[in-house]
């Protein structure tokens, strides 16, 4: 069964650093990989995804992530934070439905916060 | 712009009250999904519908039923609430293709007493 762990429960970041979120998955075949962005009172808009060829992918926002096989790992990054960028960040691996469809499983979540 | 649109946002339930939690989607996806979200233990699946017609159970199942209506709207039921069943429910939908994200709603905060 596929996983996702993100170690990092909580980071605080001062303003115009750079940023890294940590996510290693479980999956026995060729990942889906996701980055969602949530924040406080609201539903998840997705950031980014990975399916296949370039390793390095660009989302929304300035971010981008890299998926990294031998490690099993995909990490997100942004070179400058912006104090919007407080929220919660969670990491996921898709697995695609025969039918169609395709159910994500979650990690539990980095809190982000912001230091002006 | 509607998209993801699930109702109530807010409900107070009893143990041993029944609700329903109604989901309805403007994007013409085949999939739909009910995730739970708990504290520190992100998004659980708990049923999820691959296309109009058939519902599958997730990881997290038991005290739950669905209801696939049609093409737009997937409805999660709890026929008799627990309050192990306080939680942020998310509807969500995602294209046919197999590869696709899921879309997800606001949310729907639901207290069980």
């Amino acid at each position: 069964a596929q996983s996702v762990t993100q170690p990092d429960i909580h980071i605080t970041v001062s303003e115009g650093a750079s940023l890294e979120l940590r996510c290693n998955y479980s999956y026995g075949a060729t990942p889906y990989l996701f980055w969602y962005v949530q924040s406080p009172g609201q539903g998840l808009q997705l950031l980014l995804k990975y399916f296949s060829g370039d390793t390095l992918v660009q989302g929304i926002k300035g971010f981008e992530a890299e998926f990294k096989r031998s490690q099993s790992s995909f990490n997100l990054r942004k070179p400058s934070v912006h104090w919007s960028d407080a929220a919660e960040y969670f990491c996921a691996v898709g697995r695609g439905l025969t039918g169609g469809g395709n159910t994500l499983t979650f990690g539990t979540g980095t809190q982000l916060k912001v230091e002006l | 712009n509607a998209g993801v649109t699930q109702t109530p946002k807010f409900q107070v339930l009893k143990t041993g009250q029944s609700m329903t939690l109604q989901c309805a989607q403007d994007m013409n996806h085949n999939s739909m999904y009910w995730y739970r979200q708990d504290p520190g233990m992100g998004l659980r699946l708990i049923y999820y519908s691959a296309s109009e017609g058939t519902t599958d159970k997730g990881e997290v199942p038991n005290g739950y039923n669905v209801s696939r209506l049609n093409k737009r709207e997937f409805s999660l039921r709890l026929e008799s609430a627990a309050p192990s069943q306080t939680s942020v429910y998310f509807c969500a939908s995602s294209p046919e293709t197999n590869t696709g994200e899921l879309f997800f709603g606001e949310g729907s905060r639901l207290t069980v007493l």
